[in-house]
């Protein structure tokens, strides 16, 4: 249990589809992450928010929308996707921005 | 360029053999290293961590890392492997004391053979 949460598992989408990927942290962390896993690829990092403001952004096209209402949830919003942005789709949390990162399970991303 | 190699994509041993997971960098300066593992289905979880002081870190699962500076390597061994131990390794380098700057490396698969 990494306390870490991602909803759906598994997303199958059209390349007109609009969906979101939600992420959900029970440890009272103030940090989140995106991150994108492409088979035998680097894991990159997308996103970075800190106290529910973005820190960081990793010149993510902007088909690539996230949001971070607060610094439980962080959502990853998605239109017009591309078949190579399927992949696994990682959210991790830390107490901060210099403290270990625990990882949820990952939503698994297939655009048709 | 900074980056991080690990040179193995999969290895498979025997259960309670011994492992070794390679891993090098690419940095002017002492980096933060860590490894990471990924079970099938599951997330990154830390394995360990190196920031400075003694070279031999220890972590969970009864792993444990060396970071030797003269060959810019942070190799992860195990003395004798399980069958639960199958999965995917992740090193890492951070530049920086923060999560912003960790660069990971693309993984090296473990086999594990009854």
């Amino acid at each position: 249990e990494t306390g870490v949460t991602q909803t759906p598992r598994h997303l199958v989408m059209g390349m007109t589809n609009k969906k979101s990927l939600k992420c959900e942290q029970h440890l009272g962390h103030n940090a989140m992450y995106w991150y994108k896993q492409s088979a035998k690829k680097p894991l990159e990092l997308m996103f970075v928010y800190n106290f529910k403001e973005q820190t960081e952004n990793n010149s993510v096209p902007s088909r690539f929308s996230p949001e971070c209402p607060n610094s439980s949830h962080l959502f990853l919003h998605l239109h017009t996707l591309q078949p190579e942005d399927s992949a696994l789709y990682l959210c991790a949390s830390s107490r901060d921005r210099t403290d270990t990162q625990y990882f949820g399970p990952g939503t698994r991303l297939t655009v048709l | 360029a900074q980056s991080v190699t690990q040179p193995d994509i999969h290895i498979t041993v025997s259960e309670g053999a011994s492992l070794e997971l390679r891993c090098n960098y690419s940095y002017g300066a002492t980096p933060y290293l860590f490894w990471y593992v990924q079970s099938p289905g599951q997330g990154l979880q830390l394995l360990l961590k190196y920031f400075s002081g003694d070279t031999l870190v220890q972590g969970i699962k009864g792993f444990e890392a060396e970071f030797k500076r003269s060959q810019s390597s942070f190799n992860l061994r195990k003395p004798s492997v399980h069958w639960s131990d199958a999965a995917e390794y992740f090193c890492a380098v951070a530049y920086s004391y923060n999560n912003n700057d960790m660069r990971f490396g693309a993984g090296t698969r473990l086999t594990v053979k009854p």
